[in-house]
């Protein structure tokens, strides 16, 4: 299995300001994700992260509010934009091999104000 | 686009007890995978177990095991002997290599363990 870290663990921010959340897997993978989990509510996924290329958004997510970059096979980024109270959420990032294989990191808890 | 269902919000068991989760899901595709993943308070999400449609044979891990129903697109999860440490949200999620692999979550169940 990988081992995944994410940094921040937390924060909070100021409304109008970006965050930009770390991905950091232990081995290289082929897959990685982002998710958002909104409080009291299950996890939506952001994008899947591309490395080398842009990631692939869903369906109301874009990638000016949600930059995501991907220099390797083991990091990537994921950047919360012009943030606003909404934006409140634990955002995990995802990584994996194979379908059947995917491990989270610990989450990010962001609270805008 | 595939769906996952959980019906129940909450439930509870007591300890050393059994208690069964459930969890439907629709789609047209014959290849995927469906998972059980347990979040704490931690938010730390662990995968607790994993189903390949294609197998027949229901997946076990030590205390927890699942009824896979394909026709019918169901997939329980049994938690035997249940411990306070089982107490979490718990999610069903699918996902297929068709589909790129992207996880598509239920909206989670709350398991409380009384001791």
């Amino acid at each position: 299995s990988a081992v995944i870290s994410q940094k921040p663990s937390r924060d909070i921010c100021q409304r109008g300001t970006s965050l930009t959340i770390q991905c950091q897997v232990d081995s290289q993978v082929t897959m990685m994700f982002w998710y958002r989990q909104q409080p009291g509510q299950s996890l939506t996924l952001i994008a899947t992260a591309n490395q080398g290329s842009e990631a692939t958004y869903e369906s109301g997510f874009v990638i000016d509010k949600f930059p995501i970059s991907r220099p390797n096979l083991t990091f990537s980024t994921l950047t919360v934009s012009n943030m606003s109270p909404e934006d409140s959420s634990i955002y995990l990032c995802s990584a994996g091999l194979a379908a059947y294989e995917q491990y989270f990191g610990p989450g990010t808890r962001l609270t805008v104000t | 686009a595939q769906t996952v269902t959980q019906s129940q919000p909450e439930m509870s068991v007591q300890e050393a007890e059994t208690v069964t989760l459930s969890c439907t899901y629709d789609t047209s595709e014959s290849d995927y995978y469906l998972f059980w993943y347990k979040q704490p308070p931690s938010r730390q999400m662990i995968l607790v177990i994993r189903q390949e449609a294609y197998k027949q044979q229901n997946a076990t891990e030590n205390r927890f095991s699942v009824n896979f129903q394909k026709a019918a697109k169901s997939f329980s999860l049994k938690i035997s002997d249940s411990q306070l440490g089982d107490a979490a949200m718990y999610f069903c999620a699918y996902n297929s290599e068709t589909s790129g692999s992207r996880l598509t979550f239920g909206e989670g169940t709350q398991l409380t363990v009384n001791p």
